[in-house]
């Protein structure tokens, strides 16, 4: 069975651009969360989002937005991208909303120049 | 403010030896505990989780014990192998995963 899968694996942008990224659940999940991880910290909750509505937001601007489709894939949209946003942007998937572990994919490096 | 703590950054054991992993948090509003382990280029990996009704669960060399009483977490690997060689983070849920700063373990021959 394929895990969580995210695209693109890296990407350059410079400030000021917008950037969108992508994320498939693992099949049967219909939870999806979104989480920034910088060099020598843990894993930044965003976004949750479960059967396609905001379930809860982290402590990040209104440059974030996200969203979940029917088929429970899931975009991260950041836009006016600063060189602080360059991070690793996690994605995961669980069965539902509840107390259940997280999944993860293997990421998109984005980096701001 | 950081919420869930893991104050030693790394850690380095002997194969066959246990490894002890620790994490403090200090919202008692968790009542999941998880962690995971990171290999560079990876996404984290999940490997054992606990609920607040418990104080122990075990998943072969792998066991997480809970103390509510002083907010505290540890995960057990017995035997440590080289293969375990990894980042350890701790998350703490109430209704988001809120992650530690995690703790880089070593296993040497």
């Amino acid at each position: 069975d394929a895990g969580v899968t995210q695209s693109p694996t890296h990407l350059i942008k410079t400030r000021g651009q917008q950037v969108t990224l992508r994320c498939s659940p693992i099949s049967g999940h219909k939870s999806v969360s979104w989480y920034q991880q910088v060099l020598g910290q843990g894993p930044q909750f965003i976004f949750q989002y479960y059967e396609k509505e905001e379930r809860g937001r982290g402590n990040f601007p209104d440059r974030f937005s996200a969203r979940q489709f029917p088929n429970y894939s899931s975009e991260l949209n950041v836009n006016a991208l600063l060189l602080g946003d360059s991070a690793l942007y996690l994605c995961a998937s669980a069965p539902d909303g509840s107390n259940q572990p997280q999944h993860f994919g293997d990421g998109t490096r984005l980096s701001i120049l | 403010d950081q919420q869930v703590k893991q104050n030693s950054p790394s850690l380095s054991v002997q194969e066959g030896r246990i490894s002890i992993l620790n994490c403090d948090y200090t919202n008692s509003m968790f009542d999941y505990f998880l962690w995971y382990k990171k290999y560079p280029a990876e996404g984290p990996t999940f490997l054992i989780s606990i609920s607040s009704i418990k104080d122990k669960n075990e998943d072969g060399r792998f066991t997480v014990f809970l103390n509510k009483s002083a907010k505290h977490l540890s995960l057990h690997i017995v035997p440590s192998q080289p293969g375990d060689s990894a980042v350890y983070f701790c998350a703490a849920s109430e209704d988001k995963l809120i992650f530690g700063t995690g703790t880089r373990l070593q296993v040497f021959p």
